[in-house]
């Protein structure tokens, strides 16, 4: 089992819906950092948290400590936000990322 | 431009040979890292320097040798290329530790 889940494995969406990534870890983290992929491969950090919330344009993301969980959140989604997106936990005994599976977004016109 | 830059973009090259991908950042970042993609899409490290000394070397091929010249460069040599090193290999960088990470385009390797 893997130490960072990401659920859904897979999510598609109509233009304009509301999108809900989930990531839920079993380790102890320091930060936690949402990631983009773009088909073409490059790999862009959306979000870094190590507590509550933070937003960017039409995307929040939120974390819970105590639940060991964070959600990545897409407002008004838009076909250009189709991706590959990676939830990665800094953990707290070392200095490396441990990465989710990716979830593959897909938001259709 | 600031960014990490990693060359070259695509490499192809026959089982058994020795190949190094390149890696720069000029972010003034004291950490950089080594991480490789599979075919199912999933990252996983394979080695992180702080300030030139290595500080993170996960269980891979001793194949594999990142070499850090100085604190810009993260450069990775591959002997004896396999089948099995076929994958992207992407590198980052940070600064320490709690900082957001900045990644580079990614090596495509295909090993035939």
């Amino acid at each position: 089992k893997n130490e960072v889940e990401q659920s859904p494995q897979n999510l598609t969406a109509q233009e304009g819906e509301f999108i809900t990534i989930n990531c839920s870890y079993s380790v102890g983290i320091s930060a936690l950092h949402w990631l983009q992929q773009h088909p073409g491969g490059g790999i862009v950090s959306l979000f870094m948290l190590s507590s509550g919330k933070k937003k960017h344009g039409r995307l929040i993301a939120t974390i819970n400590i105590q639940e060991k969980h964070s959600s990545l959140h897409i407002t008004a989604s838009h076909p250009r936000d189709s991706a590959v997106y990676i939830c990665a936990v800094l953990e707290t005994s070392g200095s490396r990322l441990t990465f989710g599976e990716g979830t593959q977004l897909t938001v259709n016109p | 431009d600031t960014a990490v830059s990693q060359t070259p973009k695509y490499l192809v090259t026959q089982m058994g040979n020795d190949k190094s991908i390149k890696c720069e950042q000029n972010l003034g970042h004291d950490t950089m890292y080594w991480y490789k993609q599979d075919s199912k899409k999933f990252l996983k490290i394979m080695f992180s320097y702080n300030n030139k000394e290595l500080i993170i070397n996960e269980t891979v091929p001793n194949r594999f040798s990142p070499k850090s010249p100085d604190k810009a460069h993260l450069n990775l040599h591959i002997n004896s290329l396999e089948l099995g090193d076929s994958a992207v290999y992407f590198c980052a960088s940070a600064r320490g530790t709690i900082r957001g990470y900045t990644f580079g385009s990614g090596t495509r390797l295909t090993v035939v």
